[in-house]
């Protein structure tokens, strides 16, 4: 069965980081742009940043840009997500997604099951 | 803020049909960018329901329809069931913002 699988959420204060790392099994993840996308408590889903399928091009929502850093390493077939400088706003559980094709236009059509993510004091 | 606004709920009886909006503008759904749908069941991740305006997935029942005409889209869901209570999402790009973008979400109750 086609798998995302991600880790690395937990409890942060405020001004800290995290590395969150997204696993893909049974596909060629190396010919796949892929996605984080986030959901806050009780919100709708938002955004975080993509990555072409050679890691070679980087995309970053504005509420993101500068403090997080998206990167795949396709030899894991792993993808990830560096977060730092966090704030009480990132606060989110995080998804990681397949792009379905090679188009920006395309849709997202594999999903992990999220990391939580805290930042608190 | 989202880009894309749907109603925050909508309802219907077992049976019944009920459709949900997307409205977005001239750089996402106007544009040449297409729309999709995503099924999120209470405490489970998102799940592709529609792809490029009106394709489903595999598995996904013939229940479920999509749409889009000029800058907005539409789901529909007929023959409503139980299971089908969930949160709806469309999805698109944006060409001015460089960015995926999601609408706000509607919640749908079967009563």
């Amino acid at each position: 069965e086609v798998q995302l699988l991600e880790s690395g959420g937990g409890l942060v204060q405020p001004g800290g980081s995290l590395r969150l790392s997204c696993a893909a099994s049974r596909f060629s993840f190396g010919a796949y742009a892929m996605t984080w996308v986030r959901q806050a408590p009780g919100k709708g889903l938002e955004w975080v940043s993509a990555v072409s399928a050679s890691g070679s091009r980087t995309y970053y929502a504005d509420s993101v840009k500068g403090r997080f850093t998206i990167s795949r390493d396709n030899s894991k077939n792993t993808l990830y997500l560096q977060m730092n400088s966090l704030r009480v706003e990132d606060t989110a559980v995080y998804y990681c997604a397949k792009r379905d094709g090679v188009l920006a236009g395309d849709g997202f059509d594999i999903w992990g099951q999220g990391t939580v993510v805290t930042v608190s004091s | 803020q989202s880009v894309l606004t749907q109603p925050p709920s909508v309802s219907g009886a077992p049976g019944q049909r009920v459709t949900i909006s997307c409205t977005g503008s001239n750089s996402n759904i106007g544009a040449v960018f297409n729309v999709h749908w995503y099924q999120q069941l209470p405490g489970t991740a998102p799940k592709l329901l529609i792809y490029d305006n009106n394709n489903r997935p595999s598995g996904v029942p013939d229940r479920f329809s999509g749409s889009k005409s000029g800058t907005s889209a539409s789901l529909a869901i007929t023959g409503l069931q139980a299971e089908d209570e969930a949160d709806y999402y469309c999805q698109s790009y944006d060409s001015s913002l460089s960015a995926y973008v999601f609408g706000t979400g509607t919640k749908v109750t079967v009563l």
